[in-house]
């Protein structure tokens, strides 16, 4: 089965709010966690990632929040952007950074 | 540097006939992966491969796929028989090494009427 989840399948935002989008985990053992950006007939694009010794890490416009306790991950968007819309996925990094993916939350952004 | 270029990207397939879907990695990239993807849902692994070696295809059906990864030219995903359930989304993505980010082509797109 899956081990990695989203708790929503769609988020719907104003342009310029804050997004965040979650994902809950089941292997307790993973130590690397990724989030894509999927665009309709695109590949993934690497947006950040994480490592299981840390619980937060930051880029452009982006931060990634990790609690190993409950194994949730989250993903935090700041000013959401109408190029932001898209469907985000969370993914699980296993042994030669085999990756399991969840099932997506699409993102729009309403101008 | 190119990307990770998959081609092609639209294959439409008649049942019972062959897919051969091509990824050639990011220049100086030995690590490929396949992932295959259904209408909304996530990616799910399918084979991992080093030049010439099959790593891991604990995700691959025992029957009618196939892939491999040559020394030279692209690494080839084949569809034997093709049925209409393998309709999907068929990613590759390639990385310098098994432990580092990998990136994604563009896919291709296999419809089986």
């Amino acid at each position: 089965g899956e081990s990695v989840g989203l708790h929503l399948p769609t988020l719907s935002v104003q342009e310029g709010d804050n997004s965040i989008i979650n994902c809950a985990y089941s292997n307790s053992a993973s130590d690397y966690f990724i989030w894509y950006k999927q665009e309709s007939g695109k590949g993934p694009q690497f947006i950040i990632d994480i490592r299981s010794n840390m619980d937060k890490r930051q880029g452009q416009r982006v931060t990634v929040l990790l609690n190993k306790t409950v194994k949730h991950l989250s993903l935090q968007i700041a000013a959401t952007q109408p190029g932001d819309s898209a469907v985000y996925f969370c993914a699980e990094a296993g042994s030669n950074y085999k990756l399991t993916f969840g099932k997506g939350t699409l993102l729009t952004v309403n101008p | 540097n190119a990307g990770v270029m998959q081609n092609p990207r639209h294959l439409v397939r008649r049942r019972g006939q062959e897919a051969r879907l091509r990824c050639s990695p990011m220049k100086g990239h030995s690590h490929v992966y396949w992932y295959r993807q259904l209408p909304e849902e996530g990616l799910k692994f399918m084979v991992y491969l080093q030049k010439e070696n099959i790593i891991d295809e604990s995700g691959m059906p025992k029957e009618r796929f196939s892939a491999e990864f040559p020394k030279e030219g692209p690494s080839i995903l084949r569809i034997q028989q093709v049925v209409r359930g393998d309709s999907a989304a068929y990613f590759c993505a390639s990385s310098p090494r098994g432990e580092t980010e990998a990136f994604f082509g563009q896919g291709t797109r296999l419809t089986v009427v």
